[in-house]
């Protein structure tokens, strides 16, 4: 498609339940990355991929959560036995190239998956 | 920690005035700067990047100016229409030798422009 999708747009989940939260990439952009926005507040970096590899995830919160990239493309960030303070809006961004001398290049971002835990 | 910050939380102006966005960086090994602009239930909208051998660079209506000595970037928006209302957040890469392109958000402005 013309930009980043993100599935669900509105997830509601109970307290302990397990998520997957879905990313498509712009076609052709290598690099992928997962962000964190809680209520008011500015982006959380959470995991870089470049391909299918991760070579940073030093943003995940704890071992809940997890990532994955298959075929250099869509990624699924996983999330098991959900918590109240996992609520926030997940946005997922794309780049053509993230490392070395492709890595200044714009991010573009998904409209994101809205969690909330009940 | 390094951070990217904001000077104005807020900023309210008239449609057809221009408006200033002000970003304060601390990292002086910060070697790219993005402008992005977030609407309600969007995700941040690209407008304009600038590099640090640069001091300005102009898009449509826009320009960010890169202020090395000091550490500080602004973002100037012509002719502020209502639909540029939104929050406004400067993100910095490239700090402390990161070899790949993880962004560093500033907490954000909110812009309300008044018909």
């Amino acid at each position: 498609g013309a930009g980043v999708s993100q599935s669900p747009s509105n997830k509601v989940t109970e307290k302990g339940k397990d998520v997957e939260l879905r990313c498509d990439p712009i076609s052709g952009h290598t690099a992928l990355y997962w962000y964190r926005q809680s209520l008011g507040q500015g982006l959380e970096f959470l995991i870089y991929f470049q391909g299918n590899s991760a070579p940073d995830k030093s943003g995940l919160p704890s071992d809940r959560f997890s990532a994955e990239r298959t075929g250099g493309s869509v990624s699924t960030l996983t999330i098991q036995r959900t918590q109240q303070e996992d609520s926030a809006v997940y946005l997922c961004a794309s780049s053509l190239s993230g490392a070395g001398q492709g890595r200044d290049q714009p991010q573009h971002f998904g409209d994101g998956t809205r969690l909330s835990i009940l | 920690g390094e951070s990217v910050g904001l000077h104005l939380p807020t900023l309210s102006v008239q449609e057809g005035d221009n408006s200033i966005i002000n970003c304060a960086y601390s990292n002086s090994a910060s070697d790219y700067f993005i402008w992005y602009k977030q609407e309600s239930g969007k995700g941040p909208q690209f407008i304009i990047d600038i590099r640090s051998n640069m001091d300005k660079r102009q898009g449509q209506r826009v320009t960010v100016l890169l202020n090395k000595t000091v550490k500080h970037l602004s973002l100037q928006i012509a002719a502020t229409q209502p639909g540029d209302s939104a929050v406004y957040f400067c993100a910095e890469i490239g700090a402390g030798g990161t070899s790949y392109g993880k962004l560093t958000f500033g907490q954000g402005t909110i812009l309300t422009v008044h018909p």
